[in-house]
């Protein structure tokens, strides 16, 4: 089981593009949740789907961002019109059910830079 | 508003002598708290909760409700401890949402 699969490592877009993270959970695991890292900040909730469903947005930019987890293939956190302030490490996590019996598995993250 | 607060952004020891990760938390309920630990390069593992009271790699951490504290400690460091510790955890009627303080950074010189 390869864990977590986050890509790519490192993104580096210019002010204005889009920037697409994706994020594959381990396998056996239904529930997906990003996280995203400031600069000098800890780990602040995005998003948490489940399959084809957002089940919490609530730490989701009201502009620009948004999350999928489509039935088929990975989850994706889109995030268009890039600015400087979006440049941070955006992780993903993966767990079996919603409690946290098992604790999330983490992926390694994608580091953002908007340049 | 619910918070983790890591104090010591920074910590240093030496190979040997005991270490302790301070963590104090704002929550006026029954948080569940976690320690996660991310060693260089690699992904951010789950390190220890409080409700299973168990000893990974040596640490154990224990939640004073009364402080609002869960210190993380291990009495003897070792070089392969040094790592980025994110004390984080869950409350406020949600069941996932983890909330993380900022971490320290911890080097165990040799």
């Amino acid at each position: 089981n390869a864990g977590v699969m986050q890509n790519p490592r490192h993104l580096v877009r210019r002010r204005g593009q889009e920037a697409r993270l994706r994020c594959s959970p381990m396998k056996g695991h239904s529930h997906v949740y990003w996280y995203r890292q400031l600069p000098e900040e800890g780990l602040k909730f995005m998003v948490y789907l489940q399959k084809e469903n957002i089940i919490d947005e609530s730490g989701m930019p009201k502009e620009r961002f948004s999350a999928e987890f489509p039935k088929e293939g990975p989850s994706i956190l889109r995030i268009q019109q890039v600015v400087r302030g979006d440049s941070a490490a955006y992780f993903c996590a993966s767990s079996p059910d919603v409690s946290q019996n098992y604790g999330y598995t983490f992926g390694s993250g994608t580091r953002l830079t908007v340049v | 508003a619910q918070r983790v607060t890591q104090p010591e952004k920074l910590l240093s020891v030496f190979k040997g002598a005991p270490v302790e990760l301070k963590c104090n938390y704002s929550y006026s309920g029954s948080p569940e708290l976690f320690w996660y630990v991310q060693y260089s390069r690699q992904r951010l593992q789950l390190l220890l909760r409080h409700i299973s009271r168990e000893s990974i790699k040596g640490f154990t951490a224990d939640l004073n409700k009364g402080e609002t504290s869960f210190h993380l400690k291990k009495p003897f460091a070792q070089e392969e401890d040094s790592a980025m510790y994110y004390c984080a955890f869950i409350g406020g009627g949600s069941n996932y949402k983890l909330t993380f303080g900022k971490g320290t950074l911890l080097t165990v010189n040799p």
